[in-house]
């Protein structure tokens, strides 16, 4: 059974201040990583993807990959009350389709 | 992005009705489309999966009878919940996979709210 681990938090922050969410596989062969964003009571919608080992930045996002630890984490920086919502990671199977999601980390920005 | 259109949005039905929902993907096709629940406070739950022409793969613990999923066609893919409980009471929502698209990432449709009554 492939699992995806994440904190169910929650996890609080001030505004501004770096929110850090992190995840972890158990699929050594997993290639395909990716966080989501799912505001309550709507389907969740992409915020990065990773496939290589190290961290890729986009905007306000980091996303950090560690194969060898078999673990992926999300950084927010400057965080905003936007940002409140349930984060969800994602793995994608090496030799499929198929997804396999976290429960989910639900973020809560304080003005 | 991809362009995934799930209808509808929002459902109420009475215990013993059927509920019937439609996802299609507008600009690409879907060879294969995942369906999944989502329970409050809880992940996405994969139901199903199934490829465009052929019978869908359901997941253990669902029921294959009363979750029935048609995917007759590249652009449309629905998923009948038939004879609805409260315990049936969720979130779903479809996710479709093209041939090109493999590699990239899941897109969701809309997602619907079903409350049985």
């Amino acid at each position: 059974q492939k699992e995806v681990e994440q904190n169910s938090g929650p996890l609080s922050v001030p505004e501004g201040a770096i929110a850090s969410l992190n995840c972890t596989y158990s699929d050594r062969g997993s290639q395909s990583f990716f966080w989501y964003r799912q505001y309550s009571g709507k389907s969740p919608e992409l915020i990065m993807f990773i496939y290589s080992n190290g961290d890729k930045e986009d905007g306000r996002f980091t996303a950090q990959l560690n194969k060898a630890s078999q673990y992926v984490s999300l950084l927010i920086r400057d965080s905003q009350p936007s940002d409140s919502a349930t984060y969800l990671c994602a793995v994608k199977e090496n030799t499929g389709n198929q997804f396999y999601f976290g429960t989910g980390t639900s973020l809560t920005v304080i003005p | 992005g991809a362009v995934v259109s799930q209808h509808p949005s929002r459902v109420i039905c009475k215990s013993g009705t059927s509920v019937k929902i439609e996802c299609r993907s507008l600009d690409f096709q879907a060879t294969t489309m995942f369906w999944y629940r989502q329970f409050p406070k809880q992940s996405l739950m994969l139901m199903a999966t199934s490829n465009e022409g052929s019978k869908a793969t359901y997941e253990q613990g669902v029921e294959k009878d009363k979750f029935l999923i048609n995917h007759a066609s590249l652009t449309l893919s629905t998923l009948t919940v038939t004879s609805a409980h409260p315990e049936d009471s969720s979130f779903y929502i479809c996710s479709p996979l093209g041939a090109r698209v493999m590699n990239t990432e899941a897109f969701f449709g809309q997602g619907t709210r079903l409350t049985v009554v």
